[in-house]
């Protein structure tokens, strides 16, 4: 376990309502991603941060915003959600005292997003 | 753009036998390759990462290996048994890019 936890575990909400899922980590890796997994997709980066303050955008960020003002916290924002981004959420850290994006990458337990 | 393809999606196999599981890639400029397990309802647990400059890596009854040249990484599963039982997922990261691209699994059913 590399002492990551993901808020909420389950969150069920309204189409156009925003929603922020949050990952904190207490191992100070330096890199901090979003995925979203569905059925037929695999595993898909929405953002990733390889900074306090410093953020890029992967695959799918449309519809996504994300903040990262301490090294333990990246949040993921979905400023009107849509029932496209029904999906299971998981927040990926990786680069331990300072080392790269490269570096073996630890998972969360998941947040389970459902839109109605 | 790097691709990444696992096959069979899925995979049944009983209890004792040694199996191989593949990873296929498109970009030869791949710099590693990690091997995750993802039980039912749970995260991604990391088994394997495999550097381009690296052959194989072993732990345990899991042996990993990366071919560059052919665009494929395997996982060697010894003496497999029920608790083995899981989806398993390859990513690659390419050069010059700090993001992994994954394949979509293929899950492993070990029958007693």
């Amino acid at each position: 376990d590399a002492g990551i936890t993901q808020s909420p575990r389950h969150k069920v909400t309204e189409t156009g309502t925003p929603v922020t899922l949050r990952c904190h980590q207490t191992e100070n890796h330096r890199y901090m991603y979003w995925y979203r997994q569905d059925p037929g997709h695999g595993l898909r980066l929405i953002h990733y941060s390889y900074g306090v303050k410093d953020t890029d955008k992967g695959e799918v960020s449309d519809g996504y915003s994300v903040s990262r003002s301490k090294t333990e916290d990246f949040l993921l924002t979905l400023e009107s959600a849509t029932s496209s981004q029904t999906s299971v959420y998981f927040c990926a850290i990786s680069g331990l005292a300072g080392g790269g994006g490269t570096d073996t990458q630890y998972f969360g337990p998941g947040t389970r997003l459902t839109v109605l | 753009k790097q691709e990444v393809t696992q096959i069979p999606a899925a995979l049944s196999v009983p209890e004792g036998e040694n199996l191989v599981l593949n990873c296929s890639f498109t970009d030869s400029a791949i710099y590693n390759l990690q091997w995750f397990r993802q039980d039912p309802g749970k995260g991604l647990t990391s088994l394997l990462l495999i550097q381009s400059s690296q052959r194989e890596q072993t732990s345990g009854r899991l042996n990993a290996s990366l071919d560059k040249s052919s665009g494929r990484s395997t996982l060697y599963i010894a003496a497999s048994q029920p608790g083995d039982s899981a989806t398993y997922l390859c990513g690659g990261v390419t050069g010059g890019s700090e993001k992994l691209v994954f394949g979509k699994g293929t899950k492993l059913t070990v029958n007693p």
